[in-house]
């Protein structure tokens, strides 16, 4: 597509549910990322998708978070039992390869109650 | 891992001024700097970048400058308009083929 998009924009969830986020990427770009931006904060790296090598999940905040990607295409990150420190804005981000410019999604705004 | 520091944290500066924010980098190996602009709840959005064999680069109001040996890269803005008013990361690419990102400064271009 055009630019990276992200489902859905806002989610309002219980404590304690799961919920899924979706990154559709730009089309070709190999790589995508993502990162969570709590409210007035910066960018914090979670997780790296690079074609079909094995991801970099060093940024993972515990094991309630998981993340997969399909190939080139979608990614899923999904948050289990999720607490309200999860609460910020996830974004998702493409690029050509590893060291180009990333263009981000719209982010998904997460806020658990 | 890579760590990227940035300065100020914000900065107020009247209309037609220049601003100028400072990151520095703690990879050696990094070769790759953008800046990105975040205007209120909107995503971030890749404005320049630079790579490691150039020194400085330019795009009509903002340049960008990079000091391998010192490890720093800023950012300068001429002539800053009100829509200028955002939050700006800088960001690096080091061994870890990730970009790092520093902690933003929110400018503010007043009246």
């Amino acid at each position: 597509g055009a630019g990276v998009s992200q489902s859905p924009s806002n989610k309002v969830t219980e404590k304690g549910k799961d919920v899924e986020l979706r990154c559709d990427p730009i089309s070709g770009h190999t790589a995508l990322y993502w990162y969570r931006q709590r409210l007035g904060q910066g960018l914090e790296f979670l997780i790296y998708f690079q074609g079909n090598s094995a991801p970099d999940k060093s940024g993972l905040p515990s094991d309630r978070f998981s993340a997969e990607r399909t190939g080139e295409s979608v990614s899923t990150l999904t948050i289990q039992r999720t607490q309200q420190e999860d609460s910020a804005v996830y974004l998702c981000a493409s690029s050509l390869a590893g060291n180009y410019g990333y263009t981000f999604g719209s982010g998904t705004r997460l806020t658990v109650v | 891992g890579e760590n990227v520091e940035q300065h100020p944290s914000t900065l107020s500066v009247q209309e037609g001024d220049s601003a100028v924010i400072k990151c520095t980098y703690s990879d050696s190996a990094s070769n790759y700097f953008p800046w990105y602009k975040q205007e209120l709840g909107k995503r971030p959005q890749l404005i320049i970048d630079i790579r490691s064999n150039v020194g400085e680069k330019k795009d009509q109001r903002i340049a960008v400058t990079l000091n391998k040996t010192a490890k720093h890269f800023s950012l300068h803005i001429t002539e800053t308009q009100p829509e200028d008013s955002a939050v700006y990361f800088c960001a690096a690419i080091g061994t870890a083929s990730k970009l790092t990102f520093g902690t933003g400064t929110r400018l503010q271009v007043t009246l």
